[in-house]
């Protein structure tokens, strides 16, 4: 059982380049979550989902889309890169959205340069 | 707007003495907390969680927390600290309705366990 995959591990963008962070989960999990992390900032919600078709804006979602095609994929589509996006991405996934922990993956370290 | 606070980010304990690291929150109706554990390199990893009930909740490796409602607190425990809990930890809140009921994350306290 992997839980939570993310891919890639570490990824160095030039400025205006575009990426695909991908998150996949074998939990059958309904509810996924896409979170940058900044240094001394916690944890800031980008997008989520619901379920498969179903996506909504977090708190930080300029620069940022998602889709969700299946209840096991959540990719995180950077289309300009630009330096204020280089942070540490975790993607999650709960089975609902009520008193149920999320299940997070070990990140993606992105750098713009 | 909910809100958590984790007023120190870095907290030092001697190995076998008792630590706490302090959490607390702003939120509207009944919070849902959580707290996690992140190793370096690491995704978050869940520890314990109040929803109801017993306000001393037990969790993973020995840690428990004592939701106070009257002081909006919710502080992380651990009678006997081991080197190997040094991490970043996080307390997050959800509220019960809306746009709350998203998970919002305070920024972290590094507990460091001095051998």
């Amino acid at each position: 059982n992997a839980g939570v995959t993310q891919t890639p591990k570490f990824r160095i963008l030039k400025i205006g380049q575009s990426m695909t962070l991908q998150c996949t989960q074998d939990m059958n999990h309904n509810y996924m979550y896409w979170y940058r992390q900044d240094p001394g900032m916690g944890l800031k919600l980008i997008y989520y989902s619901v379920g498969a078709g179903i996506t909504d804006k977090g708190e930080v979602p300029n620069g940022y889309n998602v889709s969700r095609s299946t209840t096991e994929d959540f990719p995180l589509r950077l289309e300009l890169a630009a330096p204020s996006q280089t942070s540490v991405y975790f993607c999650a996934s709960s089975f609902s959205n009520s008193n149920q922990p999320q299940h997070f993956g070990d990140g993606t370290r992105l750098s713009i340069l | 707007a909910q809100s958590v606070a984790q007023p120190e980010d870095q907290v030092n304990v001697a190995e076998g003495n008792p630590l706490t690291v302090k959490c607390t929150y702003s939120v509207s109706g009944n919070p849902y907390l959580f707290w996690y554990v992140q190793y370096p390199n690491r995704g978050l990893q869940f520890l314990l969680k109040y929803i109801t009930g017993d306000n001393l909740v037990k969790g993973s490796y020995g840690f428990e927390a004592e939701f106070n409602k009257s002081q909006t607190s919710f502080h992380l425990k651990k009678p006997s600290a081991l080197v190997s809990d040094s991490a970043l930890y996080f307390c997050a809140v959800r509220g019960s309705s809306g746009s709350a009921r998203q998970l919002t994350f305070g920024s972290g306290t590094q507990l460091t366990v001095l051998p």
